[in-house]
């Protein structure tokens, strides 16, 4: 079975500053996909990022970036010039690459973390 | 693109009745829909898969009984909520999946349920 760790519940950064966002996993699977989820106020997901297990390259989305280490099944978020707008819950997930449609294609998330950004 | 929605967005019932929550894939055709649950400041919970034509996946500890899952289209999937108790009252939220690449989901905005 999969699992997905966020330890950290809370963070708070200061508009403008970056800030990084943990998350590890652990899977005996070798193609895979991992995620990082937004939740606003509004209660909406909005993905953020994601990264093929494939690729070494990490995924960058404007100023959102992960540190992707597959050996260490460590796969973080960092986001740079942090605005009002982040202030969310967070959420990294992981699935596995479906063979068939439908097949193992649940999503398994990690507990979230809640940031604010203050201005 | 990719656009899902659930209606009601926000529904108030009274205990030991009924409730449908409906989850449409707006501009595409999902083969698969998730149902998830969530409480305040917490995480999702998948309840269930489902594909279209074929009965729902329910995760373990979720009563199918209870709340009755029907994928009768690749644009509709609804979630019934039978004889709700106040214990039934959450958010839900709903995902739709296509056949694609990178299984990824998109989510519906969620909906509010209050059991009184």
């Amino acid at each position: 079975a999969q699992t997905v760790t966020q330890s950290q519940p809370e963070m708070s950064v200061q508009e403008a500053e970056t800030v990084t966002l943990s998350c590890t996993y652990d899977t005996s699977e070798n193609n895979y996909y991992l995620f990082w989820y937004k939740q606003p106020p509004s209660r909406q997901m909005i993905l953020v990022i994601r990264q093929e297990a494939y690729k070494q390259q990490n995924a960058t989305e404007n100023r959102f970036s992960v540190n992707f280490q597959k050996a260490a099944k460590s796969f973080s978020l960092k986001i740079s010039d942090s605005q009002l707008g982040d202030t969310a819950m967070y959420f990294c997930a992981f699935t596995i690459q479906a063979t068939t449609a439908g097949a193992n294609s649940k999503l398994t998330f990690g507990k979230g973390i809640t940031l604010s950004v203050r201005p | 693109g990719a656009v899902v929605s659930q209606h009601p967005s926000w529904v108030i019932c009274k205990s030991g009745t009924s409730v449908k929550i409906e989850c449409r894939s707006l501009d595409f055709q999902a083969t698969t829909m998730f149902w998830y649950r969530q409480f305040p400041k917490q995480s999702l919970m998948l309840m269930a898969t489902s594909n279209e034509g074929s009965k729902a996946t329910y995760e373990q500890g979720v009563e199918k009984d209870k709340f009755l899952i029907n994928h009768a289209s690749l644009t509709l999937s609804t979630l019934t909520v039978t004889s709700a108790h106040p214990e039934d009252s959450s958010f839900y939220i709903c995902s739709a999946r296509t056949g694609g690449s990178y299984n990824e989901q998109f989510f519906g905005p969620g909906t509010r349920l209050t059991v009184l």
